[in-house]
This record gives structure tokens, C-alpha cells and sequence, in this order.
């Protein structure tokens, strides 16, 4: 069964702060998501790894394959970074993505 | 940067009633795919389908509903009698190829589906 973990499930940040999303998985994988979900509810892709680590701007993204583990961090964090991040993966069999649940990130002025 | 596009950004239907949602790909993508998300859930796949044929399907995916390229450009989900608990956000995606490494995965921004 291809369980997909997010830690925390809410987290509320002053603005400024550094951030980290935890994601865990428990099959192997070939890539692994990272999505934003704003309240309107469509989706923006951030980042797909298979492995390292990946940086956009303030948005980093680390993979441990063998710990089957993912983290999304947000450097100095701004009030337009509240919102769902998602955390999608793609088993070694098959095409589609495994999501979790989210992590709803609240950044306040 | 290339888009997934779907339309429309939300339909409201009556129960029993058929409802298409459409999808343009990537134009230079080959695979295809539906999600969907009820209200406060997780992210579920559907279906995927290349070369003209569904490649895979969840247990979701039973026979009220059914995809289509029409026309090459276009990606369609047909629900044909829609039920309350249809009532959910579907995304549509599209790749460059099925296992590599730049296969650029994108999703669109998602239909929003309320069945009244």
C-alpha cells in the first residue's frame, strides 16, 4: 500500500521565519511532487526530485531515497507563502501519483 | 512556460445529468491524466491514457466515466449520470513520457464540479 505522510498538518509562521515541510513515504519511488494549493484550489507544481536536492528562490527541496523522506523548506518566509503544500509520489510501478494529505501553511505578517 | 489548460473553471450540474470536462494539453505531450479531489481530501488519481487507449485506471474510474481525445489536441472526462458525491475538483494532467527524466509533469489548474 503506497502510504504518503505530511508533517505537520497546519503550521502558522511569522513572516521571516525559515520553514520545513516533512514529507514520508513508505514504497520505493521513481519521483517525487512537491505542490502549492492556494484556496481557490488549483495547482502549481514546485518541484519534482528523484533524488538531492533541487532550490527555486526562497524554496528548497531535499530527497533521501533511502530513508524514503522529502523536505520543502521556505526561506524567509512572506504572507503570499500561505497555503497548501503537497507532497505527490510516483511508485517504481505505475504512472500515477500517490498524494498526501497537505500541510495548510499560514504566514502572518 | 507551457500550460495544462482546462475548461471550464467550474460547472454546476443537476444529479443524472452527463457533464464533459476538457483538457488541452502540453502539445508536445503523449500521456494524460485525470485527478481528482473531494472537498477536504486527498488528491486521487483516476485515469492515464496514451497512444489513444487508458494505460491505467483506479477502482474510481468504473463506467460512468470515460476519457477521449477527440482531436488530437484536446483530453476529455465524461461523467454520464453524475451523482452528488461526483461533487469534487478534477485536474487534468499531462507528461513527455511515461518513466523519464524530464518528463515534465504538469498539472492543470483544475475544474471545480458541483452536482446539485
Amino acid at each position: 500500500k503506497n502510504e504518503v505522510e505530511q508533517s505537520p498538518q497546519n503550521l502558522t509562521a511569522q513572516e521571516g521565519e525559515f520553514i520545513t515541510i516533512n514529507c514520508s513515504y513508505s514504497v520505493g519511488i521513481s519521483a517525487l511532487h512537491w505542490l502549492q494549493q492556494h484556496p481557490g484550489g488549483g495547482i502549481v507544481s514546485l518541484f519534482m526530485l528523484s533524488s538531492g536536492k533541487k532550490k527555486h528562490g526562497r524554496l528548497i527541496a531535499t530527497i533521501n531515497i533511502q530513508e524514503k523522506h522529502s523536505s520543502l523548506h521556505i526561506t524567509a518566509s512572506h504572507p503570499r507563502d500561505s497555503a497548501v503544500y503537497i507532497c505527490a509520489v510516483r511508485p517504481n510501478t505505475g504512472n500515477q501519483f500517490y498524494f498526501g494529505t497537505g500541510t495548510s501553511l499560514t504566514v502572518i505578517p | 512556460e507551457p500550460e495544462v489548460t482546462q475548461t471550464p473553471s467550474h460547472q454546476v450540474t443537476q444529479m443524472g445529468q452527463e457533464v464533459i470536462l476538457r483538457c488541452v494539453p502540453i502539445s508536445n505531450h503523449l500521456y494524460f491524466y485525470w485527478y481528482r479531489q473531494i472537498l477536504g481530501q486527498k488528491v486521487e488519481f483516476l485515469v492515464s491514457f496514451y497512444n489513444n487507449e487508458i494505460s491505467e485506471k483506479s477502482e474510481i474510474f468504473d463506467d460512468q466515466f470515460s476519457v477521449e481525445r477527440p482531436d488530437g489536441s484536446n483530453f476529455t472526462l465524461k461523467i454520464r449520470s453524475t451523482k452528488l458525491e461526483d461533487s469534487a475538483m478534477y485536474f487534468c494532467a499531462s507528461s513527455e513520457e511515461r518513466r523519464g527524466p524530464n518528463y515534465g509533469y504538469t498539472f492543470g489548474s483544475g475544474t471545480r464540479l458541483t452536482v446539485v
